[in-house]
């Protein structure tokens, strides 16, 4: 069982309000993943960590930023919301041992709503 | 052209029966790895199974077992003896280590409905 958690589950804003999304894990993981996923569809990678003060941008243009300051904490920081960004955001995390089988735990997910 | 190509869009099973869904896959990476996820309407995502490329048998885990056609490029996850808790959709995900070998690229998902 992956121990991976997501604040605050649900999220409801108004436009051009900074928000962070917070994801932690326990499990002492060094990739980390953010995911953004629209209601019924697929999931995008939006960004993805290596390690601590390793970021990158991942396949789906994002306005939001990353960081990861500590191995277990990988928050994601919207500077200004506008209601294109309301969907749901899943974080993974997975040991980063770099094999084909590596499997990616993912946290309960946060939906915003920006209005 | 999509890496990862899930046909049903819905499908309904009745409560104890099988069901299959389908994922076919795209890649000229010869080392890769299928995986399937449950998302229930809470929506976490659940990890159900993994095949490999090279992996000789097909994969199970309990009542999920991986109906794995490497000839085909597919991968379909068969459910035995449905249950109720296993309305939910079914995602169907693959890694190439050609590119990154951290990256998992999904499909659109198949909703699941058991009826009772």
């Amino acid at each position: 069982e992956a121990d991976i958690y997501q604040t605050p589950r649900y999220l409801v804003i108004g436009t051009g309000k900074k928000i962070t999304l917070e994801c932690s894990q326990t499990m002492g993981h060094d990739k980390m993943y953010w995911y953004q996923q629209d209601p019924g569809m697929e999931l995008h990678l939006i960004h993805y960590s290596y390690g601590v003060n390793s970021t990158e941008k991942g396949d789906l243009s994002s306005e939001s930023t990353v960081s990861r300051i500590r191995t277990e904490h990988f928050p994601l920081t919207l500077e200004s919301a506008r209601p294109s960004h309301t969907s749901q955001y899943l974080c993974a995390s997975s040991p980063g041992q770099g094999l084909i089988g590596e499997t990616q735990y993912f946290g309960p997910g946060t939906r915003l709503l920006v209005l | 052209a999509q890496k990862i190509t899930q046909t049903q869009p819905g499908m309904f099973v009745q409560e104890k029966e099988a069901v299959t869904l389908d994922c076919t896959y795209d890649t000229s990476d010869p080392s890769y790895g299928l995986f399937w996820y449950k998302q229930p309407s809470s929506g976490e995502m659940i990890f159900l199974i993994y095949q490999g490329s090279y992996d000789q048998q097909n994969a199970t885990e309990g009542r999920y077992s991986l109906n794995f056609q490497k000839a085909r490029k597919s991968a379909n996850l068969v459910i035995s003896a449905s249950q109720l808790g296993d309305s939910a959709m079914y995602f169907c995900a693959m890694r190439e280590v050609g590119g990154s070998n951290y990256k998992l690229t999904f499909g659109k998902g198949t909703l699941l409905t058991v009826n009772p």
